[in-house]
């Protein structure tokens, strides 16, 4: 157990819809970090948030957004749902993540999307 | 070419081989470099974590890394059937300026160990 917890586990819904992702970092951890996992394109960096702002922005799509919150919990929101946005989403935290420091990124279990 | 190149595999070895994994990069700027345990449908384990050239070792599992080669390996020895899973490679840069956490992973490399 990595400590990083996330909820839902699985979730079902329509193209078209808009859903709601969330994640608690471990303890202590500053940074949360979300990826998705698709079988194509393997796992892949979304956007980096710290201590409530955000760091840093990967391949993340505009119909998605997230933030994260006072007590550090963070969400992604994925909206106008297609069909190609059925992944595995993992959110990951880390203590810090900033330039220079050399901690790592712990991963939740993982939210399992699919969009019929 | 991707950043991160690593083999899907799939490698299958018998119980108590050695098992060698490896990834070549192209990003001089990566310095970290992780080796992640995943197993169907969770979430990525952090198995090996080093950001020097050389061998670190824990356990069953030496990590490697040759950055004037841009390569990097990870050594499970005395495999188990439990070992069974996908081994994900990932690095990151030391600084930059829009990336300051950003994970750069290879495709991982499904592992099969057979009794």
């Amino acid at each position: 157990d990595s400590g990083v917890t996330q909820t839902p586990k699985h979730l079902i819904t329509a193209t078209g819809q808009r859903v709601t992702l969330r994640c608690s970092p471990r303890s202590g951890d500053l940074s949360v970090y979300w990826y998705q996992q698709s079988l194509d394109q393997g796992l892949q960096f979304l956007i980096q948030y710290y201590n409530g702002e955000e760091r840093a922005k990967g391949n993340i799509l505009e119909r998605f957004s997230a933030q994260q919150f006072p007590d550090l919990h963070s969400e992604l929101n994925l909206s106008s749902l297609e069909l190609g946005d059925s992944a595995l989403y993992f959110c990951a935290s880390s203590v810090i993540g900033l330039a220079g420091s050399t901690d790592t990124q712990y991963f939740g279990p993982g939210t399992r999307l699919t969009v019929l | 070419q991707k950043e991160v190149e690593q083999d899907p595999g799939p490698l299958s070895v018998p119980e108590g081989a050695i098992v060698s994994l490896n990834c070549t990069y192209s990003n001089s700027a990566f310095q970290y470099f992780m080796w992640y345990r995943q197993y169907s449908r969770k979430g990525p384990e952090l198995l090996m974590y080093t950001y020097s050239s050389g061998n670190k070792e824990d356990g069953r599992f030496t990590a490697q890394v040759d950055k004037s080669s841009k390569y990097i390996s990870l050594f499970i020895r005395d495999s188990q059937p439990s070992d069974s899973a996908t081994y994900l490679c990932a690095m990151r840069a030391k600084t930059t300026t829009d990336s300051w956490g950003k994970l750069q992973f290879g495709a991982g490399t499904q592992v099969v160990v057979t009794p």
